[in-house]
């Protein structure tokens, strides 16, 4: 069965200080998924990064780093000098890639992330 | 361009009532999903159309819940005889017909169920 486990449910940092959100994850599936998104205090998730199975490069943009590692089954998520417009709860999530069949999205529980000033 | 839009934001409603939740996906996405929030069980898949195919009903938690979704565009996912348990914040995502495929969603329907 898949799951993602997202096992820091809350992290507070001084702003500038750098921090890493860990994901999990477990499925069966060769062809798989990543996600991460991101959930302001306004509510609305917004898209951050999709990584597929066979891609394990890691990706940067701007202050966000993303490290696949399939493995440990991770894909963590690094914020880089955090600023206080990054506090949000960020979520980690998984769909299997079968072309044509539902990509439903099995989500982490999501970690709360507050950047203090 | 537009986004995916939700109505009404938020919905308070009285145990036994029944409840309407629309989604507009973005313009020419061919998948749409339907997702709930809630405290206790986070982020939860409910049901899933393609196209003109017959949707994915797996994720429903009872029969008291239904969807449709006319002409290939707008969703309506119904629920009958609202209990409190049903509170929750209701989301739906929208994609193209794309190998990678990534979901993008509204801004949810907060259902309260008094």
């Amino acid at each position: 069965a898949q799951k993602v486990t997202q096992a820091q449910t809350e992290i507070s940092v001084v702003e500038k200080e750098d921090v890493t959100l860990d994901c999990v994850y477990e499925t069966r599936d060769t062809t798989y998924y990543l996600f991460w998104y991101k959930q302001p205090p306004s509510g609305e998730l917004v898209f951050l990064i999709r990584r597929n199975s066979f891609d394990e490069q890691n990706e940067i943009s701007g202050r966000y780093s993303w490290n696949f590692q399939k493995s440990t089954s991770s894909f963590n998520f690094t914020i880089t000098a955090s600023q206080v417009v990054d506090s949000a709860v960020y979520f980690c999530a998984l769909s299997e890639g079968h072309a044509g069949n539902n990509r439903k999205l099995i989500w982490g529980l999501g970690t709360s992330l507050a950047v203090n000033p | 361009g537009a986004g995916v839009s939700q109505s009404p934001s938020n919905k308070v409603t009285e145990k036994g009532k029944d409840v309407e939740l629309r989604c507009d996906p973005i313009s020419g996405h061919t998948a749409l999903y339907w997702y709930r929030q809630s405290l206790g069980q986070g982020l939860e898949f409910l049901i899933y159309f393609q196209g003109n195919s017959a949707p994915d009903k797996s994720g429903l938690p009872s029969d008291r819940f239904s969807a449709e979704r006319t002409g290939g565009s707008v969703s309506t996912l119904t629920i009958q005889r609202t209990q409190q348990e049903d509170s929750a914040v209701y989301l739906c995502a929208s994609s193209s017909r794309l190998i990678t495929d990534t979901q993008y969603f509204g801004p949810g329907t907060r259902l309260t169920v008094l």
